[in-house]
C-alpha cells in the first residue's frame, strides 16, 4: 500500500510569517509531486508541482523535494489570512495513479 | 482555462437506489478520474479512464462502476447505494503530459 503522510494540523501561524508544510511518501519510484490547496467545501486546486530534487519557487510559494529522504515540503512566505486552507500533498508514480495525503490544515491569524 | 463540471453539488439518496454521478470536461483530456474524499482519509481513487470505453480500477472500486462513452464525459455509478458510500465525490481530468489533474467542484452525496 503506497502511503503519503502529512501532519493533519492545524498549523497556526501569524500573518506575515512563513508556514512550513511537510509530506513524506513511501514509494521510492514516485516521479512527480504536487501540492494542492483546498478551501472548505471546495475542490483541490494546484499550487505547485515539482519533479526533481531541490527547490522550486513560484511567488510566495517554494516547494522542496528530497527523493533520497522521500520528503517534499511547501513553504509559504508572508502568509496571508487568505492562505488559510487545507493543503494536500500528492505523489504520482504510474502516469494515472496519484496518491494523496490526508492534508494539513493551515490557519493564518491576522 | 480547464473546466470540469459535475452534474450535482448535493445529492440525497436512499439505501438501495441506483445513483449516477456525471462529469464533463472541456479540454479534450484523455484521462479522467473519480475519487471520494472522506475526513482523515484524503482522496482515494475509485476508477480512472484513459480513453473512450477504457477503464481501470483504482484503490476502492467495490460497489462502483463507471462509463465513458464519449471523451468528454465520465460517469460514476453506484449500483445499489449504501450508507457507507456517503461522501464527497470528486471528478478530475488530465492531459497526456506530466501536468496535474484538474478537479471538478465535487458532489456531496448523502445516502440515508
Amino acid at each position: 500500500q503506497k502511503e503519503v503522510e502529512q501532519n493533519s494540523g492545524p498549523l497556526s501561524v501569524p500573518e506575515g510569517a512563513i508556514a512550513s508544510l511537510n509530506c513524506t511518501y513511501s514509494d521510492r519510484g514516485s516521479q512527480s509531486f504536487f501540492w494542492y490547496r483546498q478551501y472548505s467545501g471546495k475542490s483541490p486546486e494546484l499550487i505547485m508541482s515539482i519533479y526533481s530534487n531541490g527547490d522550486k519557487e513560484d511567488g510566495r510559494f517554494t516547494a522542496q523535494l528530497n527523493k533520497a529522504s522521500q520528503y517534499v515540503s511547501l513553504l509559504i512566505r508572508d502568509s496571508q489570512p487568505s492562505d488559510s486552507a487545507t493543503y494536500l500533498c500528492a505523489v504520482n508514480e504510474d502516469f494515472n495513479k496519484f496518491y494523496f495525503g490526508s492534508g494539513t490544515k493551515l490557519n493564518v491569524k491576522p | 482555462d480547464v473546466k470540469v463540471t459535475q452534474s450535482s453539488r448535493y445529492l440525497v439518496k436512499r439505501t438501495g437506489e441506483k445513483v449516477f454521478l456525471e462529469c464533463v470536461q472541456d479540454m479534450d483530456h484523455e484521462n479522467m478520474f473519480w475519487y471520494r474524499q472522506d475526513p482523515g482519509l484524503g482522496l482515494r481513487l475509485i476508477y480512472f479512464s484513459y480513453d473512450v470505453k477504457m477503464k481501470e480500477k483504482g484503490d476502492i472500486p467495490e460497489g462502483y462502476s463507471v462509463s465513458r462513452e464519449k471523451k468528454e464525459r465520465f460517469s460514476l455509478i453506484l449500483e445499489s447505494a449504501s450508507t457507507n458510500q456517503t461522501s464527497m465525490y470528486l471528478c478530475a481530468s488530465r492531459g497526456l503530459s506530466r501536468e496535474t489533474q484538474y478537479f471538478g467542484p465535487g458532489t456531496r452525496l448523502l445516502v440515508l
